[in-house]
């Protein structure tokens, strides 16, 4: 079985602050992805890598970052936080028809 | 891009009767089916998958059903019980990307 994790499952951040959410997946999978769940919306895709160091923009990139210096990690960057980023925020990890999500980071900006 | 379109957003149906979840997609490429159930506060969790070169398929009270050709989909649950309350999402994928539906709450009332 795929295992994604993520460093946190609540996290309540300051308008403004640099926020890091950090994701891990353990079966050496290529893509990964950064998800945000909000209600009536769905899953939106935020960015998604393809291998080392590679970023795709998704639907909705404006205000976030991402970094993929090694397989096994993608960091979701919130550069200055603000409070309509307040979500849920779900990483995952694919490699063919094998897709895993981690459990997820509520994040409050207040 | 896909589009990947889900209806009902919601559905209540009571215990022992059947729940019909519907999608779309654009994309005729798209050739990978997945379905996940997300439990309130959990990650979402793949329950069952079609590809493009099958027609149905089940697996004890779920069965999923494409037609390529309409470019549709569809999750059935045959008697339901509590523990399918649920939010439901379709996919679409082709490739490294995944394209999701924004989801539907089912609610079993006992």
């Amino acid at each position: 079985d795929v295992k994604v994790t993520q460093s946190s499952r609540y996290l309540v951040k300051r308008t403004g602050e640099k926020v890091f959410l950090e994701c891990v997946q353990d079966m050496d999978h290529e893509n990964m992805f950064w998800y945000r769940q909000d209600p009536g919306l769905g899953l939106r895709l935020i960015y998604f890598s393809y291998d080392v160091k590679m970023k795709e923009k998704g639907d909705i990139p404006e205000g976030y970052s991402v970094s993929r210096e090694k397989k096994e990690r993608f960091s979701l960057i919130l550069e200055s936080a603000s409070t309509n980023q307040t979500s849920m925020y779900l990483c995952a990890s694919s490699y063919r028809d094998s897709f895993a999500f981690g459990p997820g980071t509520r994040l409050t900006v207040t | 891009g896909e589009n990947v379109e889900q209806h009902p957003s919601t559905l209540s149906v009571q215990e022992g009767d059947s729940a019909v979840i519907k999608c779309t997609y654009s994309d005729s490429a798209s050739n990978y089916f997945p379905w996940y159930k997300q439990e309130l506060g959990k990650r979402p969790q793949l329950i069952i998958d079609i590809r493009s070169n099958v027609g149905e398929k089940k697996d004890q009270r779920i069965a999923v059903t494409l037609n390529k050709t309409a470019k549709h989909f569809s999750l059935h649950i045959t008697e339901t019980q509590p523990e399918d309350s649920a939010v439901y999402f379709c996919a679409a994928s082709m490739g490294n990307q995944f394209y999701f539906g924004t989801g539907t709450s089912l609610t079993v009332i006992p």
